[in-house]
């Protein structure tokens, strides 16, 4: 059974930085393309970085691209998201995801874990 | 980026009701398009991927259909558990990018 359990959410003040980690098990990790994707309160989802299966490529959004690290370690099955200069706006739920090929250089999120919750607040 | 709109924003059905789901991208996306659904305290799940493809596991009363730019999820047969809110998202490029949601309620 795949499983994703998200951690490191806190409550940080404006500016400040934060670790997210996500710990898998169930499937082969080292195969697996990785994404993060935020749910703020009462609004939609969003994308916010994913890393291919070897880490050697890294995608982000606009909004967090120079702020945010992707990054995995494959021995240790374990997806991190570093997060600097934090925003009140970045306030919300953040969701580990694990992505399944469905042609070359083309994958949906298959599975997602129930998230950590960020809150950037002073 | 690819933007993608949803429609409605909200809508309200009974039990056995057929309920249909639009979703339209700004630009060509082939079929790199993907449903999910998501239920408050429960990890969202993939309803159908490449537009058309059944996620196993899904009851096969959720279909989706489309291909460019224009896709619809429909819900055969609606039932008690399938309140929540649906979002379709493009796979073709990053940003990945999300329709804005459909909130789905049980009259």
């Amino acid at each position: 059974e795949v499983q994703l359990l998200e951690s490191g959410g806190n409550l940080v003040q404006p500016g400040e930085s934060l670790r997210l980690s996500c710990e898998a098990s169930g499937f082969t990790f080292s195969n697996s393309p990785m994404s993060w994707v935020r749910q703020a309160p009462g609004k939609g989802l969003e994308w916010v970085a994913g890393i291919s299966d070897s880490a050697d490529r890294t995608w982000y959004a606009d909004s967090v691209k120079g702020r945010f690290t992707i990054s995995r370690d494959n021995s240790q099955n374990t997806l991190y998201l570093q997060m600097n200069s934090l925003r009140a706006e970045e306030t919300a739920l953040y969701y580990c995801v694990k992505g399944e090929k469905e042609s070359p250089g083309h994958y949906y999120f298959g599975y997602w874990g129930q998230g950590t919750l960020v809150t950037v607040s002073s | 980026d690819i933007q993608m709109t949803q429609s409605p924003s909200s809508l309200s059905a009974s039990v056995g009701d057929r309920v249909t789901i639009s979703c339209r991208a700004s630009q060509a996306i082939i079929n790199h398009l993907n449903w999910y659904q998501l239920k408050p305290g429960k990890a969202p799940k993939v309803l159908i991927h490449g537009a058309s493809s059944l996620q196993s596991g899904v009851p096969s009363r959720f279909s989706g259909s489309g291909s460019g730019t224009d896709f619809t999820l429909t819900i055969h047969s609606l039932q008690p558990e399938d309140f929540g809110s649906y979002y379709c998202q493009q796979s073709y490029t990053v940003p990945k990018t999300f329709g804005q949601g459909t909130k789905v309620e049980i009259k």
